[in-house]
């Protein structure tokens, strides 16, 4: 069956530095959608991307899908403390269940 | 316009007991949806739900859960004979549509614990 798999697992940065995390598929996926969960929180919608090779921006995020929509991104520009927290996608079109996603701990 | 009301937030039972978390969706919302999340785990789908009906049950257990969403008043999640595993935060999700064309709404979720 499909498997989306999302990398790193964990990510230590810096405030300032900038973070990217990626979500992979064997196989076409139908369309990808971005959630972000802060500790302690219950996950946020961020974004849908449905067509190939598509990009989206919401300030210093910005969102792909790969052309062979095998795979998708998320990339934080300067990071700031209130971008902790684990950062979902996920194949709305195939998959129940959400994977462990990226962890993002930023220090000051 | 209130999100996606779950209540209690926090919920302690001891084994044994029958655990009952409440969602009701966002206004204009008529898909309901449950999930379980350990730590540092992701999110494992339990039940789809519609208006008095279940549409997707394949990742609930076969034993001790239920769900339903009735006609009227919020959906229910009911755990019975609690055991110290489904200590756990169980999320309720809803949308306007189905999952594939419109992103979820969250619940602040309820914590259970078992002791």
């Amino acid at each position: 069956g499909q498997q989306v798999m999302q990398i790193p697992q964990y990510q230590h940065v810096q405030e300032g530095e900038d973070f990217t995390t990626y979500c992979n598929s064997s196989t076409t996926l139908s369309n990808i959608q971005w959630y972000k969960q802060r500790p302690g929180g219950h996950p946020v919608f961020l974004i849908q991307l449905v067509k190939s090779g598509e990009v989206k921006k919401q300030k210093r995020l910005t969102f792909q899908f790969g052309e062979a929509k095998k795979n998708s991104s998320l990339h934080i520009t300067a990071t700031q403390t209130t971008d902790v927290g684990t950062y979902f996608c996920w194949d709305s079109g195939y998959a129940l269940n959400f994977g462990k996603g990226t962890s993002l701990l930023v220090t000051p | 316009n209130a999100g996606v009301m779950q209540n209690p937030r926090h919920l302690v039972r001891r084994r044994g007991q029958e655990a009952r978390l409440r969602c009701s969706p966002m206004k204009g919302h008529s898909h309901v949806y449950w999930y379980r999340q350990l730590p540092e785990e992701g999110l494992k789908f339990m039940v789809y739900l519609q208006k008095e009906n279940i549409i997707d049950e394949s990742g609930m257990p076969k034993e001790r859960f239920s769900a339903e969403f009735p006609k009227e008043g919020p959906s229910i999640l009911r755990i019975q004979q609690v055991v110290r595993g489904d200590s756990a935060a169980y999320f309720c999700a809803s949308s306007p549509y189905d999952r594939e064309s419109y992103g979820y709404t969250f619940g602040s979720g309820t914590r259970l614990t078992v002791v």
